[in-house]
C-alpha cells in the first residue's frame, strides 16, 4: 500500500532555532518527492520538489535532502522565524503522474518568540 | 497574476443537501485535480479534470462529481451529502507538460464545509 510517513506529529521550537521533520514513504513506483507548508485555513505552498536522482534542494532557509535508497526525506529549517509557525507536508509522487499524490498527515511545527 | 481562486469560501449545509463548489486554476494552467481535507489530516485525491474531462479518480463515491469549463475553471458536486462530508475542499492546478513530471501544483485557500 503506498504510503507517506511523517514524524513528528507537531513540534514547538523557540525562534531561531534550527530543526528537522522528517518523511517516510512506501510509494512505488516513485517519481519525485514535494515539501510543502500549510498555514492554518490556507492551501498548502510548495517548498520543494526532488525527483530520485536529487539529494537535496534549498529554498531559502528551507533544506530538503532525499535517500531513495532508505525512502526516507527530511526538511530542515535554520534558523526558524515566527512565520514558519504551520503544517509541513510531504508528498510523494506514484509513477508518472505528476497529479496524482500521496500526501502526510504532516507535521505541525509552532515557534515561540 | 492571479493564483488558484476557489468559491465560496465557507459553506454550511445540512445532510441530504447537494453543493456546487468552484475554482478557477492559475493563468496559464490547463489541468485541476480536487483534494478534501479533513481537520488535523493531509488532503485526500478526489478526481483530476484535464480538456474538460475526468482523467483520474480517486477513491471517492459517486456522489462527488465534477466538471471542467473551456476556460478550465471547474466545478465540484457533491449529492446527498453526509456528516461525514465536513472538511475543507481544495482545488489545485497545473500545467500538463507531456514528458515533464515536475511541475508544481498551485493549490486555492480552499472552501470550508460544514454538513449539520
Amino acid at each position: 500500500k503506498n504510503q507517506v510517513e511523517q514524524s513528528p506529529q507537531s513540534l514547538i521550537i523557540l525562534e531561531g532555532k534550527n530543526c528537522t521533520l522528517q518523511c517516510n514513504y512506501t510509494v512505488s513506483p516513485f517519481s519525485n518527492l514535494r515539501w510543502y507548508k500549510q498555514d492554518t485555513g490556507r492551501g498548502p505552498v510548495s517548498l520543494t520538489i526532488m525527483t530520485f536522482s536529487e539529494n537535496t534542494k534549498s529554498n531559502g532557509r528551507y533544506t530538503a535532502t532525499l535517500d531513495a535508497d532508505t525512502k526516507q526525506s527530511s526538511l530542515h529549517i535554520t534558523a526558524s522565524q515566527l512565520s514558519d509557525s504551520a503544517s509541513y507536508i510531504c508528498v510523494v509522487s506514484v509513477t508518472y503522474n505528476t497529479d496524482k499524490l500521496i500526501f502526510g498527515t504532516g507535521t505541525r511545527l509552532q515557534v515561540f518568540p | 497574476d492571479a493564483g488558484v481562486t476557489q468559491s465560496p469560501t465557507h459553506l454550511i449545509k445540512t445532510r441530504g443537501q447537494q453543493v456546487t463548489l468552484r475554482c478557477s486554476p492559475k493563468s496559464g494552467h490547463d489541468t485541476v485535480s480536487w483534494y478534501q481535507q479533513a481537520l488535523g489530516q493531509g488532503p485526500q485525491f478526489i478526481f483530476q479534470y484535464y480538456e474538460e474531462e475526468e482523467r483520474q479518480r480517486g477513491n471517492f463515491p459517486d456522489r462527488f462529481s465534477g466538471h471542467q469549463f473551456p476556460n478550465y475553471s471547474s466545478e465540484l458536486n457533491v449529492n446527498a451529502l453526509l456528516l461525514g462530508d465536513s472538511a475543507l475542499y481544495l482545488c489545485a492546478s497545473s500545467l500538463r507538460v507531456w514528458g515533464s513530471y515536475n511541475s508544481p501544483l498551485h493549490f486555492g485557500n480552499g472552501t470550508r464545509l460544514t454538513v449539520t
